[in-house]
């Protein structure tokens, strides 16, 4: 199994640019997160899925969409880049409640 | 609101020492527990959790963690580190929605080991 993974590993935008970040994972999770991180504020959920076809709002939501047409995949949608955007991003996913969350190796994104 | 602290930023250990890195929550109801580990350039490496049960919680790598709710606290542990130790450290509380796990994360503390 592959796990979680990340496409791509940089990226580099200017601002008003939009691009998609992609997120897979083959461990058949029902639930799947998209987090940013920024220095000395740890990792902050953007959006997440509870399963195909259902995804709610996170706690830095605006700026970012996002999908759910299959298990495997949950991709993150910048429309319009701006430079507060530049993080590096992290996709999880999980089974359970009580189960771990599995993260991806993340894409570090700047924008100019 | 629920958050988590990390009061320690940079912590710095000799190799072979000890080490304690702290984690408070605010939360009211009993928490889901977790810390993770990160590589420099990596993903996010669950150590150990704490649902329930036994509050000295044992995890990968010889790292341990206790769970005080006096104290709202839990507290990473390992008796004697490794330069292979050194790494950011993340506390996080796990919010229980409609079958979600939403993590809240600390701010994370950098570990720095001296040979």
């Amino acid at each position: 199994n592959a796990g979680v993974t990340q496409t791509p590993k940089f990226q580099v935008l200017k601002t008003g640019q939009s691009m998609t970040l992609q997120c897979a994972q083959d461990m058949n999770h029902e639930y799947m997160s998209w987090y940013r991180q920024d220095p000395g504020m740890g990792l902050r959920l953007i959006h997440y899925s509870v399963g195909a076809g259902i995804t709610d709002q996170g706690e830095v939501p605006n700026g970012y969409n996002v999908s759910r047409s299959t298990t495997e995949d949950f991709p993150l949608r910048l429309l319009s880049a701006a430079p507060s955007q530049t993080s590096v991003y992290f996709c999880a996913s999980h089974q359970g409640e009580t189960n771990e969350q599995f993260f991806g190796p993340g894409t570090r994104l700047t924008v100019l | 609101a629920q958050s988590v602290t990390q009061p320690d930023i940079h912590i710095t250990v000799s190799e072979g020492a000890s080490l304690e890195l702290r984690c408070n929550y605010s939360y009211g109801a009993t928490p889901y527990l977790f810390w993770y580990v990160q590589s420099p350039g990596q993903g996010l490496q669950l150590l150990l959790k704490y649902f329930s049960g036994d509050t000295l919680v044992q995890g990968i790598k010889g790292f341990e963690a206790e769970f005080k709710r006096s104290q709202s606290s839990f507290n990473l542990r390992k008796p004697s580190v490794h330069w292979s130790d050194a790494a950011e450290y993340f506390c996080a509380v796990g919010l229980i929605s409609g079958g979600y796990n939403k993590l809240i994360f600390g701010a994370g503390t950098r570990l720095a080991v001296h040979p």
